[in-house]
């Protein structure tokens, strides 16, 4: 499958517990994105990478929350000290892009993980 | 930033109809609009696209028109069929070079 990858694929943890998950892109692929959907709404965007460079944050992405892309390719989304309205679908995508970023290009979605903080 | 609204929030139609699906948008800068279809627990797929230097597209019995002026696009689902039925997004590629979503549509379509 060339496709964008997530692991896990769900994930149950317990309120206060530190949870990291992972997202392998479309090879080639220099950008790549994380949102959060809960159920009912749209896609949100949390943060994006141009190759290794996390290039922008929403407000949404509180100090608990960190992502990485070390070389470029993977992605690691971290939620430190999870609460119950963390729970929701994480979904990353992937895109490529001139790095002007103007026109920007389909982004790939992967299947999400979907995060259940008890 | 940039503000999407999405309407309806659910469409019921009958095999063969039309189903139209609204969006507007804030950023005057916003220069691609891509619509998602995503099926219950599946990730979102796009279906169409369409930049700010054309005003229509059109890909078999899906187009998408696009509004600079006032700011809205819409799709347009012809000859509806029941593996159309799923939740429906619009989204808007903004001067923030990110994607910002609507909130969706559930589009039914009755045999």
């Amino acid at each position: 499958d060339t496709g964008v990858s997530q692991n896990p694929r769900h994930k149950i943890t317990k309120r206060g517990q530190n949870v990291t998950f992972r997202c392998d892109p479309i090879s080639e692929h220099n950008r790549l994105y994380w949102y959060r959907q809960t159920l009912g709404q749209g896609p949100e965007f949390l943060t994006y990478f141009q190759n290794e460079a996390q290039l922008e944050k929403s407000r949404l992405l509180s100090d608990r929350f960190s992502a990485e892309r070390p070389k470029g390719s993977f992605s690691t989304l971290e939620i430190q000290r999870t609460e119950q309205g963390d729970s929701a679908m994480y979904l990353c995508a992937s895109s490529l892009t001139s790095v002007s970023g103007l026109g920007d290009n389909e982004q790939f979605f992967g299947p999400g993980t979907r995060l259940t903080v008890l | 930033g940039e503000n999407v609204e999405q309407h309806p929030s659910t469409l019921s139609v009958q095999e063969g109809d039309s189903a139209v699906i609204k969006c507007t948008y804030s950023d005057s800068a916003s220069n691609y609009f891509p619509w998602y279809k995503q099926e219950l627990g599946k990730r979102p797929q796009l279906i169409i696209d369409i930049r700010s230097n054309v005003g229509e597209k059109k890909d078999q019995r899906i187009a998408v028109t696009l509004n600079k002026t006032a700011k809205h696009f819409s799709l347009h689902i012809t000859e509806t069929q029941p593996e159309d039925s799923a939740v429906y997004f619009c989204a808007v590629h903004g001067s923030a070079r990110q994607l910002t979503f609507g909130s969706g549509t559930q589009l039914t379509v009755l045999p």
